[in-house]
């Protein structure tokens, strides 16, 4: 089965700082890879995806990730955190072999900006 | 264009009572995914609806069930509420890609908390 594992509940970064959110894997074929952003009482919005192709993954609001096969990573990085990115940021896989689109989400990572 | 939307956006039950959550797909989307997200965690997967038929299910029980209409809304039913029940569901609608086997993007509603008293 496939599960996702995200390292550090809470992070706290000051405005301007780099940001890494880190995410690990485990899976017997490589996953397609996930991440979305989830602001206070409202729905989750996909940052960015991996499918195919080029590992290093660039997505919205200055966010990229690099999807690293030999590490089972895919750690969500920005080089300069902006007040605005406040919020709880969840990494998930889903199967490519069966083409079923079941999403396994992580526990998430909070991520705090101070000034 | 609307995006995914959900109704009612807050709700309270009782335990034992039965509850129907309601889902509209975004324009051009035809399959309906449903997630349960507790307190302080990810969402989970509960059934995921396609061509009004559930296509593939979670580990969920029996008290939750679902239902795909042919305007391609959806429906989550859940009977005999347990405390446990009380989270936040979560709509998700996409295109059901046939081709390469490369999911599309799951665009989420805003959600409906659930408390169970």
């Amino acid at each position: 089965a496939q599960s996702v594992t995200q390292l550090g509940s809470h992070v706290s970064v000051s405005e301007g700082a780099l940001v890494l959110l880190r995410c690990n894997y485990s899976s017997s074929v490589p996953p397609y890879l996930f991440w979305y952003v989830q602001y206070p009482n409202q729905g989750l919005q996909l940052l960015l995806k991996y499918t195919t192709g080029a590992t290093l993954v660039k997505g919205i609001n200055g966010f990229e990730a690099e999807f690293k096969k030999s590490e089972t990573s895919f750690h969500l990085t920005k080089p300069s955190a902006h007040m605005s990115d406040a919020a709880e940021y969840f990494c998930a896989v889903s199967d490519r072999r069966t083409g079923f689109q079941k999403l396994v989400f992580g526990t998430g990572t909070r991520l705090l900006v101070s000034p | 264009d609307a995006g995914v939307t959900q109704s009612p956006t807050h709700l309270i039950k009782t335990r034992g009572q039965q509850v129907t959550l309601r889902c509209s797909p975004k324009s051009g989307h035809d399959t309906v995914s449903w997630y349960q997200q507790a307190l302080g965690q990810g969402p989970q997967f509960i059934f995921q609806y396609y061509e009004e038929e559930e296509r593939q299910r979670g580990n969920f029980p029996d008290r939750f069930s679902g239902h795909q209409f042919p305007n391609y809304s959806s429906e989550l039913n859940v009977n005999a509420l347990l405390l446990g029940d009380s989270a936040l569901y979560l709509c998700a609608s996409s295109q059901l890609v046939t081709s390469e086997r490369i999911p599309d993007t799951q665009y989420f509603g805003p959600g409906t908390r659930l408390t169970v008293l």
